[in-house]
Order: structure tokens, then sequence, then C-alpha cells
């Protein structure tokens, strides 16, 4: 069965710091990974998606992430972080259900 | 275009009350999707449908749930006798077709509170 590991429960980065999300999973086939986001009290936004070809994908609102089969990692990347991107955080892999890591919280300070 | 819309986004009922959540999924989508996210046990996936069968009903956590889909579109979730530990937010989603690959699209969900 399918599986995701988010490490982090919280992190907290200053304004305009990188930021970088963990992601680990476990799957038997190619997977099929994605980001999304979800600010307080709104539903799931989908960051980015990986599926096949180029290891590192581009998402939206600056975010990329990096697919390493050898580390079963799907790691979220953010070069400069904006008070906006405060944030939880969810890795999934999908065989056509979703199956969602445990989430990060990420608070933003001044 | 429209997105996912789910309704009513905020539910209180009592305990032993039985309760309707509405799902309306991005036009010519065929796969939907409920999840349901709370504090103790993450996003977990409760049931799918593929047109108006539900090929994968694994998650629904007792009898007390059940839902259908009916034109190929809308979906509702129903929970009968309702306990305080169904109190969640309920999620709908949506994707063209039902494999891996079909990014699921989200609603706002339904914040069901059970008193």
């Amino acid at each position: 069965a399918q599986s995701v590991t988010q490490p982090d429960i919280h992190i907290t980065v200053s304004e305009g710091a990188s930021l970088e999300l963990r992601c680990n999973y476990s799957y038997g086939a190619t997977p099929y990974l994605f980001w999304y986001v979800q600010s307080p009290g709104q539903g799931l936004q989908l960051l980015l998606k990986y599926f096949s070809g180029d290891t590192l994908v581009q998402g939206i609102k600056g975010f990329e992430a990096e697919f390493k089969r050898s580390q079963s990692s799907f790691n979220l990347r953010k070069p400069s972080v904006h008070w906006s991107d405060a944030a939880e955080y969810f890795c999934a892999v999908n065989d056509y259900k979703l199956s969602f890591g445990a989430g990060t919280t990420v608070t933003v300070r001044a | 275009g429209a997105g996912v819309s789910q309704s009513p986004s905020n539910k209180v009922t009592e305990k032993g009350k039985d309760v309707e959540l509405r799902c309306d999924p991005i036009s010519g989508h065929t796969a939907l999707y409920w999840y349901r996210q709370s504090l103790g046990q993450g996003l977990e996936f409760l049931i799918y449908f593929q047109g108006n069968s539900a090929p994968d009903k694994s998650g629904l956590p007792s009898d007390r749930f059940s839902a259908e889909r009916t034109g190929g579109s809308v979906s509702t979730l129903t929970i009968q006798r309702t306990q305080q530990e169904d109190s969640a937010v309920y999620l709908c989603a949506s994707s063209l077709r039902d494999a891996g690959l079909y990014t699921q699209y989200f609603g706002p969900g339904t914040r069901l509170t059970v008193l």
C-alpha cells in the first residue's frame, strides 16, 4: 500500500528566507506525486505535480519540487518566502485515490 | 470555469440526527471523491465514484455513512445518527478520470460539528 511521510509537523521561517518541506513516499510503481496547500478555512489548492520525466517540477506561487527516486523523496522548495505562504502543506501520492502525509504547518515571521 | 462546490459550508447538528452534505463537481469530471479531515486522523479517503458507481467504499468508517451520485454529477454524503467523532471537515474533489495521473480538484469543504 502506498504511504507518505512528512517528517516536519511545523516549520517557522523568516520572510524572504528559503523554505524546504520534506516528503517521503512508499509506493511500488512509478508514483504520481502532488503537493497541495491549505490556507486556514480553505480547501486544498494544487501547487504542483510529478508524473514522469524531468525530476524538477515547477508549480504556482514560485514553488518547485524535486523527485528523487533513490531517496523516495519529493521535497518542496521556495527560494524566498512571502508572508502569504503561511499555510499547511500536504504531500500526496495518487493511485486513483490520494494518500496524504500528515501535513506541515508553515509559519512566516516578519 | 466553476470549481468544485460544496454545501453547506458549515453544519452544526445534535448527536443522533442525520445530515446530508452535497458536492457539485467540475463539469465533465467523471470521478468524484470524498475525504474527511479531522485533527486526530488527518486527511482520509472515504469513497469515490466513477460515473454513478462507487468502486471503492473502503474508507467509509461505519454503516452510518453512505453516499450516492446521480446523473454522473452531484453527490450526496449522508451520515445517519451522527456521533461526536463525526465532527470534521468533509472535502469533495473531482477529476477528469479515476487514474493516478489525473489531478483532483478540491472544494472548500463542509465543516460538520456534532454537539
